[in-house]
């Protein structure tokens, strides 16, 4: 068990849809990234959040948003879904900026 | 984007031999490489990285190689086990960015 948590485990939803993504980082790591792993991609970065603050962004489309909150949880929202957007969603954080990152289990998000 | 490649889809070994599992990368600006093992049905898990400014770093049971010249990244696992079947990712970071080669299917044979 790596520390992180994310939620939901499985999410099942119709194109067009909006969907929100939780992920909750490890006690004390002000850092949260997202990644994307499908089979014909592979694992693509999405984006990284330190500390409330946008730090990188990746491969994110414009139909995805992310944010960190104070607590530093944060959220991958999902929007206008496409077949194509069916992968398995990751969420890792790390003590600062860079350096090991811990995934959580994932989020598999499947579109119909 | 970047290109992040592996030379080798799949690798099998013996039980107690060393593996060496290989990745090319493309961007000479690239200052930060990470090792990742994936076994299924679980995230990545990070094994070990590695600053362009070393060309070896060794932690346990594992040693990564980086030759800048050649723009080439190794990952050497000592003494293989079963539980080290997975399939292992190269990262290469040109600044904050995250660029991931495809994998190589690493199976231990007992």
């Amino acid at each position: 068990d790596s520390g992180v948590t994310q939620t939901p485990k499985h999410l099942i939803t119709a194109t067009g849809q909006r969907v929100t993504l939780r992920c909750s980082p490890r006690s004390g790591d002000l850092s949260v990234y997202w990644y994307q792993q499908s089979l014909d991609q592979g694992l693509q970065f999405l984006i990284q959040y330190y500390n409330g603050e946008e730090r990188a962004k990746g491969n994110i489309l414009e139909r995805f948003s992310a944010q960190q909150f104070p607590d530093l949880h944060s959220e991958l929202n999902l929007s206008s879904l496409e077949l194509g957007d069916s992968a398995l969603y990751f969420c890792a954080s790390s003590v600062g900026g860079e350096g090991e990152q811990y995934f959580g289990p994932g989020t598999r998000l499947t579109v119909t | 984007g970047e290109s992040v490649g592996l030379h080798l889809p799949t690798l099998s070994v013996q039980e107690g031999d060393n593996s060496i599992i290989n990745c090319a990368y493309s961007n000479s600006a690239s200052d930060y490489f990470i090792w990742y093992k994936q076994e299924s049905g679980k995230g990545p898990q990070f094994i070990i990285d590695i600053r362009s400014n070393m060309d070896k770093r060794q932690g346990q049971r594992v040693t990564v190689l980086l030759n800048k010249t050649v723009k080439h990244l190794s990952l050497q696992i000592a003494a293989t086990q079963p539980g080290d079947s997975a399939v292992y990712f190269c990262a290469e970071i040109p600044g904050n960015q995250f660029y991931f080669g495809t994998g190589t299917s690493l199976t231990v044979i007992p």
